[in-house]
């Protein structure tokens, strides 16, 4: 069985660029949520989607952005990024009846901003 | 503001010996809580969980974790750990406010030596 995969699995890109980084959550998953995770610290909350809405953010700028198609696969967008986004970009996808449930991670987007 | 507190970044033991590692939130509130493994090169992976009932939990590989309510603690434990247990072991709590947000720990390094 797949599990939750995400691409790309590095990037670079230039201080003020933008970036995209996309989410397949396991099949049947209709949770998708995003974290940041930057060398020596946990995985830090940035959205949560559920059947296309979103159900939680955590403390992150408006330049960050998500959403989530029907197919419940998700995009997490950042603009004008800055020396402080690279970090690691973690999407993890739960079924979801509960909110309480189990999260599935991916292997994560490794962003370096030059 | 909630937090999740882990107590000890490296740990370094010996085959066989026995495994605490703390874990402290600050939220008064009904949580859920989990323990995440990520081993060298893999993506974050559930240890246990506990949601209510028992508040002592077994997970997988013989790992155990017990809720103190009134300490706010989550602690996990090993009787017996095995080089194979070398890894990166996240505390997380979702806190029973209606939202999604889960918020983990900083993470322990267990290292441990055959």
């Amino acid at each position: 069985d797949a599990g939750v995969t995400q691409s790309p699995t590095h990037l670079i890109k230039t201080r003020g660029q933008h970036v995209t980084l996309r989410c397949s959550p396991i099949s049947g998953h209709k949770s998708v949520s995003w974290y940041q995770q930057v060398l020596g610290q946990g995985p830090q909350f940035i959205f949560q989607y559920y059947e296309k809405e979103e159900r939680g953010r955590g403390n992150f700028p408006d330049r960050f952005s998500a959403r989530q198609f029907p197919n419940y696969s998700s995009e997490l967008n950042v603009n004008a990024l800055l020396l402080g986004d690279s970090a690691l970009y973690l999407c993890a996808s739960s079924s979801p009846d509960i909110w309480d449930t189990e999260a599935f991670f991916g292997q994560g987007t490794r962003l370096t901003v030059v | 503001a909630q937090s999740v507190s882990q107590h000890n970044h490296h740990v370094i033991l010996s085959e066989a010996a026995s495994l605490e590692l703390g874990c402290n939130y600050s939220y008064g509130g009904t949580v859920n809580l989990f323990w995440y493994v990520q081993y060298p090169g893999q993506h974050l992976q559930l240890l246990l969980k506990y949601f209510s009932g028992d508040p002592l939990v077994k997970g997988i590989k013989g790992f155990e974790a017990e809720f103190i309510k009134s300490k706010f603690s989550f602690n996990l434990r090993k009787p017996s750990v095995q080089w194979s247990d070398t890894a990166e072991y996240f505390c997380a709590v979702i806190p029973n406010t209606g939202g999604f947000k889960t918020i983990f720990g900083a993470g322990t390094r267990l290292f441990v030596k055959a």
